[in-house]
């Protein structure tokens, strides 16, 4: 099944330690998301890649990058994690320009990945 | 203007029963209205969608109502089962340059009793 998979699924690292978190998909989306939720919350957007595009939210920290080395794959980088940086991290992707109606506006999400921070 | 807001927080529902979760925004140009399912420690799931143009949409137990004019939409849960107890988030989506932007309400945690 096409999908969007996220990995791990679970990751704890060490306060101000780098960790990267994965996404890849198989629905050939040319955009992906990277969306942050903390407990309790709606998700946040950090920031999408429209094909190779990047395009960065406003207020998200510089703490936070991304890279997006193919179509299938992005990835999420916190550079020096912070206590207030445990949240679950979700993937989304999309299809901007699809020719099926229903998916012209949709976003899938991944199943996130929880990470921790001690 | 970007802002969802979406009422009650939670909901205590008996099997069986309806279950009703309220939003409603600001920004007319917003032209997609999703509802998100979301069970601990999952990711959303889309539940439902209606355009703008629609005023009902229906999907087996799960049903969309849209007022244009007030600015409003709401998700009906009929026959409320308790494995439909989970957060569910209502968004408005607009596409903005090269993506389609996500504003989310702010959830409803919605506990079907058994």
């Amino acid at each position: 099944d096409a999908m969007v998979i996220q990995n791990p699924r679970y990751q704890v690292t060490q306060f101000g330690k780098p960790v990267t978190l994965s996404c890849s998909q198989t629905l050939n989306h040319n955009v992906m998301y990277w969306y942050q939720q903390k407990s309790s919350q709606a998700p946040k957007l950090l920031f999408h890649y429209y094909d190779k595009d990047f395009n960065n939210e406003a207020d998200t920290p510089d703490n936070f990058q991304s890279r997006r080395p193919n179509t299938s794959f992005c990835f999420l980088d916190i550079r020096s994690p912070g206590l207030g940086d445990a949240a679950m991290y979700l993937c989304a992707t999309s299809r901007v320009g699809g020719s099926r109606q229903r998916e012209r506006y949709e976003q899938y999400f991944g199943p996130g990945t929880r990470l921790t921070v001690t | 203007q970007q802002q969802v807001k979406q009422s009650p927080q939670s909901l205590i529902v008996q099997k069986g029963g309806i279950s009703i979760i309220n939003c409603a925004y600001e920004n007319t140009a917003f032209d997609y209205f999703p509802w998100y399912q979301q069970f601990p420690g999952k990711g959303p799931a889309l539940l439902i969608a209606i355009r703008p143009d629609v005023s009902e949409k229906k999907e087996g137990r799960f049903t969309i109502s849209f007022n244009k004019s007030a600015k409003q939409f709401s998700l009906h849960i009929m026959d409320s089962q308790p494995g439909d107890s989970a957060t569910y988030f209502c968004a408005a989506s607009i596409e903005r340059g090269s993506a389609r932007q996500l504003t989310f309400g702010s959830g409803t945690q919605l506990t079907v009793l058994p």
